[in-house]
C-alpha cells in the first residue's frame, strides 16, 4: 500500500538552529514527493517537490529536502529556523492519478 | 502565480440546510480539482476528485449524494453539503492542479479552506 509516515508529531527548535522534519514513504514505482506547510486556519502552501534528478531539492522560504532512495526518506530541512516557521508541515506522495497521500503532519515550534 | 481561492471562508448553518462552497483557480486553468476534509490537528482526507465537464470521483466512504461536486468550468468547482448535520462540521479545503501533462508530477495548489459549523 502507498503510504507516507511522519514519525514526529512535534518538533521543537530554537530560533537560529537548523531544523529537520522527517518523512518516510512507501510507494511502488517512482515516488513523486511533496512538502506543504499549513498555518492555523489556512490552506496548505506548497514548499517544494521531488520528481527526479538532484536528490537535494530547494524550495520556498529557505527550505530544502533531501531525497534518499535507499532509506525511502524525504526529510525537510532548513539551516536556520525562524519563529515564523512555526506551523504544521505535511509530507505527501503522489503515486497515481495525481492524487496526494499525506502524512499525518508534524507541528514545528520555533522558540526565540 | 497559482492562486486558489475559496468562498466562503467560514459558514454557520442550521442542521438540515445545504451549504455551497466555491473553489476558484484565479490565475490558471485547472482541469482537475480536489476536495479535502480536515479535522483539528489531523491530516487531510481526500473526499473527491473533480474533473471539469465530467462527474466527480468520490473516495471510498464518501457519500456522493450528500457531498455534491460540480466542476462547471476550468476555474471553478463547487462542493455542496446537502442536509448538513453537526457531524459534517469540519474544515473543507480544495486544491487545483496545475496541468503539465503528467498528473503524477503536477503540483496541487490549495485554497485557504472553509470552516463549516452546523448547529
Amino acid at each position: 500500500a502507498q503510504s507516507v509516515a511522519q514519525p514526529e508529531d512535534q518538533v521543537n527548535v530554537a530560533e537560529g538552529n537548523p531544523l529537520t522534519v522527517k518523512c518516510t514513504y512507501s510507494v511502488s514505482g517512482n515516488p513523486y514527493l511533496f512538502w506543504y506547510v499549513q498555518y492555523p486556519n489556512r490552506g496548505l502552501q506548497f514548499l517544494l517537490k521531488y520528481i527526479t534528478g538532484d536528490n537535494l531539492v530547494k524550495g520556498s522560504y529557505g527550505f530544502e529536502a533531501e531525497f534518499n532512495k535507499s532509506q525511502t526518506s524525504f526529510h525537510l530541512k532548513k539551516p536556520s529556523a525562524l519563529v515564523s516557521d512555526s506551523a504544521l508541515y505535511f509530507c505527501a506522495v503522489s503515486p497515481f492519478g495525481g492524487k496526494l497521500i499525506f502524512g499525518q503532519g508534524t507541528e514545528l515550534s520555533v522558540k526565540p | 502565480g497559482a492562486v486558489v481561492s475559496q468562498h466562503p471562508s467560514w459558514v454557520i448553518c442550521k442542521s438540515g440546510t445545504s451549504v455551497k462552497i466555491e473553489c476558484r483557480s484565479l490565475d490558471f486553468q485547472a482541469t482537475t480539482m480536489f476536495w479535502y476534509r480536515q479535522f483539528p490537528k489531523q491530516s487531510l482526507m481526500l473526499m473527491a476528485t473533480s474533473n471539469e465537464g465530467s462527474k466527480a470521483t468520490y473516495e471510498q466512504g464518501v457519500e456522493k449524494d450528500k457531498f455534491l461536486i460540480n466542476h462547471a468550468s476550468l476555474t471553478l468547482s463547487t462542493l455542496t453539503v446537502t442536509s448538513a448535520h453537526p457531524e459534517d462540521s469540519s474544515f473543507y479545503i480544495c486544491s487545483a492542479r496545475v496541468n503539465s501533462g503528467s498528473s503524477g508530477t503536477d503540483t496541487q495548489y490549495f485554497g485557504p479552506g472553509t470552516r463549516l459549523t452546523v448547529l
